[in-house]
């Protein structure tokens, strides 16, 4: 199965601010992938990540809000922007192309926006 | 596009009791369907895959699910639920082409001792 890391497990900020999230997978993938999972609810994809290429975000999300950078082929960074309380939630990447046809994920984020 | 529809938010057994979950699908392909299981405060864990091999899918901690495709189903099942088993389950169908993954709204299960 493959690893993949994510930091910060959690934080608590300040609305209006900024965080990035990282994620890191430990062998070299096609796509990367970040959803949300709000509190109580089902997981939301919020964009594909692809290296060499803009996101691809879905509907209801957009990329000033939620910026991802994909340098290479095994990291990607998703950054949460002015901050509200609605923010406030789990955020997880994921993975795919090692071969396998499931998906592993991340540990998450937890972030609340105060 | 892909999706899957859980038919129950919550289901309580007893401990020893059979578990079923009940998960429908819409493909217009052959779908990959998972179960994933995602304890309190904890990640996500896969439970079993289906990718159009065996009907009958074994996965880990006891568990297993069946592929009816003339049902459009994939329903997880336990023989014995344990009090481990409490979580919340979620039933994804991967997306062909774009290999996104469309969950499910989730079931969240208790075991009563």
């Amino acid at each position: 199965s493959a690893v993949i890391s994510q930091k910060p497990s959690r934080d608590i900020c300040q609305r209006g601010t900024s965080l990035t999230i990282q994620c890191q997978v430990d062998s070299q993938v096609t796509m990367m992938f970040w959803y949300r999972q709000q509190p109580g609810q089902s997981l939301t994809l919020i964009a594909t990540a692809n290296q060499g290429s803009e996101a691809t975000y879905e509907s209801g999300f957009v990329i000033d809000k939620f910026p991802i950078s994909r340098p290479n082929l095994t990291f990607s960074t998703l950054t949460v922007s002015n901050m509200s309380p609605e923010d406030s939630s789990i955020y997880l990447c994921s993975e795919y192309g090692r071969g396998n046809t499931e998906a592993f994920f991340g540990q998450g984020t937890r972030l609340t926006v105060v | 596009a892909q999706s899957v529809t859980q038919l129950d938010s919550h289901v309580s057994v007893s401990e020893g009791t059979p578990v079923l979950l009940r998960c429908n699908y819409s493909s217009s392909y052959s779908p990959s369907l998972f179960w994933y299981v995602q304890h309190p405060n904890k990640g996500l864990q896969l439970l079993l895959k289906y990718t159009s091999a065996a009907t009958l899918v074994k996965g880990i901690n006891g568990f297993e699910a069946e592929f009816k495709k003339s049902e459009t189903s994939f329903h997880l099942t336990k023989p014995s639920a344990h009090m481990s088993d409490a979580a919340e389950y979620f039933c994804v169908v991967r997306g062909v082409g774009d290999y996104k993954l469309s969950f499910g709204a989730g079931t969240t299960v208790t075991v009563r001792a």
